[in-house]
Order: C-alpha cells, then sequence, then structure tokens
C-alpha cells in the first residue's frame, strides 16, 4: 500500500461547477501538507500549503487537513477550463522530502 | 528568469547509452532534489542534496544512477547504462533549507526515451 493514495479520476466537470479533491495518507509523521497543479509536460507548481488541521483559503481554492483521519482535500470554487491540470497532495515532516500522491487529471469543460 | 532551469528538456537515447541531465537551482537555495516522474503517476524522490552533501538517496537509485552538486551549485543526474525502464520525466526541484519546510520549486522537467 501506498503511503498517499489518490483517486486517478479523469474528473470531468463543467465551467463553474465546485470541485473536490482528496487524498488519503497512512503515515502518522506528516506534518505539513501541499497540493501542486501540473499543466501537461511541465513541472508541478505549488497551490496550496498548510501545517496544522483545519482550513486554508486562497482565493477560489481551499485547502481542508484532516489529520484524525489522515485526509486531506483541495476544493476549488467557480472551476474555469484554465484549472485543467493534473493535481497533485504531498506531504512531509521537518526536513524530509515531499512524498507525493499519484495526481489526479481535472477537466473543466466549457 | 529565475526559476529552477533544467536541460536538456528532452532526451531521446538507444539502450545501453549513458545520459546526463542538468539543473540549475534558484540562486538562493542551498537544497536540490531530483524526483523521478513516469506517465499517470505522481513524482517519486530519488536524492537531495544540501549544499554540494547528498544527504539522502532513494531505493529506486540503483548503482547505474549518479548524482552530483559540486560546490553547491548546480546538479547533474547521469544514468549509465539506460534501460527502458528509465524512460521518464526526470525533476529537479530547490528550496530553501530554512523556513517554511517542505515548499519546493520544482523545474520544467527533463524527459527521457529509451528506445
Amino acid at each position: 500500500q501506498k503511503e498517499v493514495e489518490q483517486d486517478p479520476g479523469p474528473l470531468s466537470v463543467p465551467e463553474g461547477a465546485i470541485v473536490s479533491l482528496n487524498c488519503t495518507y497512512s503515515n502518522s509523521a506528516f506534518q505539513y501538507f501541499m497540493w501542486y497543479r501540473q499543466y501537461s509536460r511541465k513541472g508541478p507548481e505549488l497551490l496550496m500549503y498548510t501545517y496544522s488541521s483545519g482550513n486554508k483559503e486562497d482565493g477560489r481554492f481551499t485547502a481542508q487537513v484532516d489529520k484524525s483521519s489522515k485526509y486531506i482535500s483541495l476544493f476549488i470554487r467557480d472551476s474555469q477550463p484554465s484549472d485543467s491540470a493534473t493535481y497533485l497532495c504531498a506531504m512531509g515532516h521537518a526536513g524530509n522530502m515531499l512524498t507525493f500522491g499519484g495526481g489526479t487529471r481535472l477537466m473543466v469543460k466549457p | 528568469d529565475t526559476g529552477v532551469s533544467q536541460d536538456p528538456r528532452h532526451k531521446i537515447t538507444k539502450r545501453g547509452q549513458n545520459v546526463t541531465f542538468r539543473c540549475d537551482p534558484i540562486s538562493e537555495h542551498n537544497r536540490l532534489y531530483w524526483y523521478r516522474q513516469t506517465l499517470g503517476q505522481g513524482p517519486e524522490f530519488l536524492t537531495y542534496f544540501q549544499n554540494e552533501a547528498q544527504l539522502e538517496k532513494s531505493r529506486l537509485l540503483s548503482d547505474r544512477f549518479s548524482a552530483e552538486r559540486p560546490k553547491g551549485s548546480f546538479s547533474t543526474l547521469e544514468i549509465q547504462r539506460t534501460e527502458q525502464g528509465d524512460s521518464a520525466m526526470y525533476l529537479c526541484a530547490s528550496r530553501h533549507g530554512q523556513g517554511n519546510t517542505g515548499e519546493l520549486f520544482f523545474g520544467e522537467g527533463s524527459r527521457l526515451t529509451v528506445l
């Protein structure tokens, strides 16, 4: 079993929809949690970053962490075609490398 | 452009040949990471450097793989006697050793195709 599990999708939604992306993890040592967005044939770029359980909001994006359930989510409001990409969750603990999920491919249709 | 730079962007080689990839990190970043990503998968950690010291290597990094970071600046990743299973995107990332842990800045990647 992988340390970080993520549904690969693809997830197809109409423009304007609310998107929910999720990851589960098994390593209770993970202390910080991130979401990266990766466009085709490009490197990942950081979207959201959080240390603690709870919610963090940035514009149309909300990251949610539930350490007790070992579950993290990313919500995208008012989704746009430009949001079509692969979304990678990533997590780590102090000083160590990040461990990534397999990524969820999102398609937002106009 | 002050981002992470990788070269070449795409390399096609025949099985058994050696290949080398270069990464130039963001100049003030002292930590540099190499990841490998295959189609439909997330990046997998290979190795990382703090300045010129290679501090950790994954079990994925077989004896055919070697990475260096002379003088703590750019880094190279060499793959000897390439195999078809080495075909992947090789991603380089960098960050400060201090401050927010984990916020990696990635390059565009070097895509390897082994025929």
